[in-house]
């Protein structure tokens, strides 16, 4: 009874070629966040759709877009990977914003490999 | 810069042990604070969250955590681990005037020995 799925659970690109990794929910909850965990290192904010509506992190690098098609499904799309982009990528979902208070559900991540 | 720190980076106990792991904040004003969990191989989950009230709160598999405001800290404990507890826990913080965003400590990693 998975809740929040990844996929795929590790992908390997190169330097600069585009890379689109996937999340889907079957919680039917309004907001989708994306983080970034490097090794060692605390769970970032990316950005986050609040339903259609994006908010995305002041210093999150431009490089790095989302898409959220529907309910669902939300991508994290690297547009020219560097070395520094390697690292785990978690999606995460809440039924609201919930002034904050919501629970946050984590899929298993993706990590991501920049060669 | 406002930040989450967790100053235990890697704690080893024995099962029976008592459990303590720090946790600090840089913000003002009311906070909503969390404490997750991360099995190996598995995904991070909800330990307990606190948002106002009893500054004491319970969460599953025995955890609890104290809010002391004048501290700014949101320690977690657990009065006698298992072998099962073996996971890395990140403390968050949702500051105020920032929706639903969740900000981590770089997480500690519990090992507990047989």
């Amino acid at each position: 009874d998975a809740m929040v799925i990844q996929n795929p659970r590790y992908q390997v690109t190169q330097f600069g070629k585009p890379v689109t990794l996937s999340c889907s929910q079957t919680l039917n909850h309004n907001v989708m966040y994306w983080y970034q965990q490097k090794s060692s290192q605390a769970p970032k904010l990316l950005f986050h759709y609040y339903d259609k509506d994006f908010n995305n992190e002041a210093d999150t690098p431009d490089n790095f877009q989302s898409r959220r098609p529907n309910t669902s499904f939300c991508f994290l799309d690297i547009r020219s990977p560097g070395l520094g982009d390697a690292a785990m990528y978690l999606c995460a979902t809440s039924r609201d914003r919930g002034q904050g208070r919501d629970t946050q559900y984590f899929g298993p991540g993706t990590r991501l490999t920049v060669l | 810069a406002q930040s989450v720190s967790q100053h235990n980076h890697h704690v080893i106990l024995s099962e029976a042990a008592s459990l303590e792991l720090g946790c600090n904040y840089s913000y003002g004003g009311t906070v909503n604070l969390f404490w997750y969990v991360q099995y190996p191989g598995q995904h991070l989950q909800l330990l307990l969250k606190y948002f106002s009230g009893d500054p004491l709160v319970k969460g599953i598999k025995g955890f609890e955590a104290e809010f002391i405001k004048s501290k700014f800290s949101f320690n977690l404990r657990k009065p006698s681990v298992q072998w099962s507890d073996t996971a890395e826990y990140f403390c968050a913080v949702n500051a105020p005037g920032t929706a639903s965003k969740l900000t981590f400590g770089t997480g500690t990693r519990l090992q507990v020995t047989l």
